[in-house]
């Protein structure tokens, strides 16, 4: 039974670019949530996505970023127009349907380096 | 807003070792909390979950302690390993909001 994956593992984008981040949850978990994290920083929410939905999205920027969980295939965070300060670990978590937000469990993560 | 806590930024301790890493959280409505643990590069590892109806839960070498009336959690590793050193995190999983975590405690162990 595979964990939550997410690819790219490691993602370089020059300013201005656009930064497309990929989170395929658990076998038969269709709720999936996006998470930052900073340098020697605890994880910080940003959105939390149902199929087809968005629950909260209140920790996600209003600007450059968004984030889709469709029907088939995986959950994308999309950031459009990268600045140096989007460098962070971004993790994806997953729950099952009938908990909700008990027990999420973890992808390892996408690294995202702006130059 | 309601958040999470941890008081220690490290700890350091001995192999073979118990190691004791706690939280403060200031909700007293939270019912539902978890301990993560971060190697370096990875994401969060679930490792301990407790309720509020409950004040202590055991799993393999770890026990999670909780104490309603002060609002703090504290995360018990017995006999700690090298394999231990990571960073530990509690988070808020209650109701219907996403996890709230603390920055963390960096654990180190020492051979």
């Amino acid at each position: 039974n595979a964990g939550v994956m997410q690819n790219p593992r490691h993602l370089v984008r020059r300013r201005g670019q656009e930064a497309r981040l990929r989170c395929s949850p658990m076998k038969g978990h269709s709720h999936v949530y996006w998470y930052r994290q900073l340098p020697e920083e605890g994880l910080k929410f940003m959105v939390y996505l149902q199929k087809e939905n968005i629950i909260d999205e209140s920790g996600m920027p209003k600007e450059r970023f968004s984030a889709e969980f469709p029907k088939e295939g995986p959950s994308i965070l999309r950031i459009q127009q990268v600045v140096r300060g989007d460098s962070a670990a971004y993790f994806c978590a997953s729950s099952p349907p009938v908990t909700g937000t008990d027990t999420q469990y973890f992808g390892p993560g996408t690294r995202l380096t702006v130059l | 807003g309601e958040s999470v806590g941890l008081h220690l930024p490290t700890l350091s301790v001995q192999e073979g070792d118990n190691s004791i890493i706690n939280c403060a959280y200031s909700n007293s409505a939270s019912d539902y909390f978890i301990w993560y643990k971060q190697e370096s590069g990875k994401g969060p590892q679930f490792i301990i979950d407790i309720r509020s109806n409950m004040d202590k839960r055991q799993g393999q070498r770890v026990t999670v302690l909780l104490n309603k009336t002060v609002k703090h959690l504290s995360l018990q590793i017995a006999a700690t390993q090298p394999g231990d050193s990571a960073v530990y995190f509690c988070a808020d999983a209650s109701g219907n909001t996403p996890l709230v975590f603390g920055k963390g405690t960096r654990l180190s162990v020492i051979a």
